[in-house]
């Protein structure tokens, strides 16, 4: 079965880049990779998505391994906003599910 | 635009019960997901439907229905509540299935 691994928890200071990542070893080659974050009692937001080249938009970066097990969510500036739980979520090509991870707890300190 | 919205946001049941949840898509998206969201078991997918039709089924009982009006608005329903069915259900809107999905707050139930 389709499934993503991702840290429980990770911390970060303010202005500091953050990596968030992701083995998501069993992907087919037509699933795509998404990103989505939860802030507390929200319901979740699209940060970015990609197939096989890395990904770029104004709210992160995504870098996708060669050979697709794994890929990494970058913040280049982290602020305290960003403070959320972080999902590394599969797009099954075949049957167009999500797949969701656990999810990274990302904290912030100023 | 508006965003997602649920209704209601917070619900309290007791067992055998049923419930119904309602979710209004932003305007123009046709697709409207259905996750429930667990402490033990995180978000799960339950269905989607587009254009009135469901489209797409997770690994949940029968007990968990659920339908779209011509209107895009979408209801979910549970009956014969269990204790575990307490969870956030979370909708999220899109313009045709699974690309960027726009989530609502979620409706809070609580099974007693």
């Amino acid at each position: 079965d389709a499934k993503t691994t991702q840290p429980n928890s990770m911390e970060s200071n303010e202005e500091e880049p953050v990596h968030l990542p992701c083995n998501h070893s069993t992907i087919s080659g037509t699933d795509y990779i998404h990103w989505y974050r939860q802030l507390p009692s929200q319901g979740p937001e699209y940060v970015i998505h990609g197939l096989t080249s890395n990904v770029n938009n104004r709210m992160a970066s995504l870098a996708i391994a060669e050979d697709r097990k794994s890929s990494t969510l970058i913040l280049h500036r982290a602020t305290l906003r960003d403070a959320a739980v972080y999902y590394c979520i599969l797009r099954l090509y075949n049957t167009d599910k999500l797949i969701f991870g656990t999810g990274t707890r990302l904290q912030v300190f100023p | 635009k508006a965003g997602v919205t649920q209704t209601p946001r917070y619900l309290i049941k007791t067992r055998g019960q049923q419930v119904t949840l309602s979710c209004s898509p932003i305007s123009g998206h046709r697709s409207v997901s259905w996750y429930q969201q667990t402490p033990g078991q995180g978000l799960q997918f339950l269905f989607e439907y587009f254009s009135e039709t469901q489209r797409n089924k997770g690994n949940f009982p029968g007990r968990f229905s659920g339908r779209q009006f011509s209107n895009s608005r979408s209801e979910m329903n549970v009956s014969t509540l269990e204790l575990g069915d307490s969870a956030l259900y979370l909708c999220a809107s899109s313009l045709r299935g699974m690309e960027t999905q726009y989530f609502g707050p979620g409706t809070r139930l609580l099974v007693l």
